[in-house]
């Protein structure tokens, strides 16, 4: 059974901060998505990776593929209330996406 | 372009009752999907579905929830009867093609509360 481990859990952090948030899988998947998920809402896809090793950027947001293709991390540079929700990795391969549980990130003003 | 479309958005019931959830995909998109969310978990694959042929339902309870998806568009979720830990957020989803990796489109969900 495919899994993926996201970590941490619950961060909460001062609006100014950088934070890292893992994704790790024992699994090789084809690409890995991240999502963001605000309350209330269904989450929302912010990037896809594909090559082992890619490095892609969103603004203030970085995120990187393992060069296995097995785990992944989305770095934020001084993160902002608004960057406050879920974030959710998905591992793709063949016909299926699978979800890690998430990590619930709080920017304090 | 319109969105994933659910209802309803809220719904109470008692346990052992019967609750049935609707879904409108994004036009022209192949794949949809079913998710179940527990409060402060990631999102459960209930079943996917390629136009109207099931590709995945292995993590459906086939003993209480049905989906169906007549014509290949709309799609609905059936959960008869319900228990508390059926209380959840069912999220539908679509996306164009049917291999993952694909952007999957998410509606705002339908809040499932089971008394």
């Amino acid at each position: 059974t495919q899994l993926l481990e996201q970590s941490p859990q619950f961060l909460s952090i001062q609006e100014g901060e950088n934070l890292t948030v893992y994704c790790n899988s024992s699994s090789v998947f084809s690409s890995l998505q991240w999502y963001r998920q605000e309350p209330g809402e269904g989450p929302v896809l912010l990037v896809t990776v594909v090559t082992g090793g890619e490095v892609k950027k969103l603004k203030r947001l970085t995120f990187q593929f393992g060069d296995a293709r097995k785990d992944s991390s989305l770095h934020i540079t001084a993160a902002q209330p608004g960057d406050t929700g879920l974030y959710l990795c998905a591992g793709a391969g063949g016909f299926k996406t699978i979800f890690g549980a998430g990590t619930r990130l709080f920017v304090k003003a | 372009e319109a969105g994933v479309a659910q209802s309803p958005r809220y719904k109470i019931i008692e346990k052992r009752q019967s609750v049935a959830f609707w879904c409108n995909p994004i036009s022209g998109h192949a794949t949809l999907y079913w998710y179940q969310q527990i409060l402060g978990q990631g999102p459960k694959l209930l079943i996917q579905f390629q136009n109207n042929g099931v590709v995945d339902d292995s993590q459906l309870p086939k003993d209480r929830f049905s989906a169906e998806r007549l014509k290949g568009v709309d799609s609905t979720l059936k959960i008869q009867p319900a228990k508390l830990e059926d209380s959840a957020v069912y999220l539908c989803a679509s996306s164009p093609g049917l291999y993952s990796g694909n952007t999957i489109y998410f509606g705002e969900g339908s809040w499932l509360t089971v008394v």
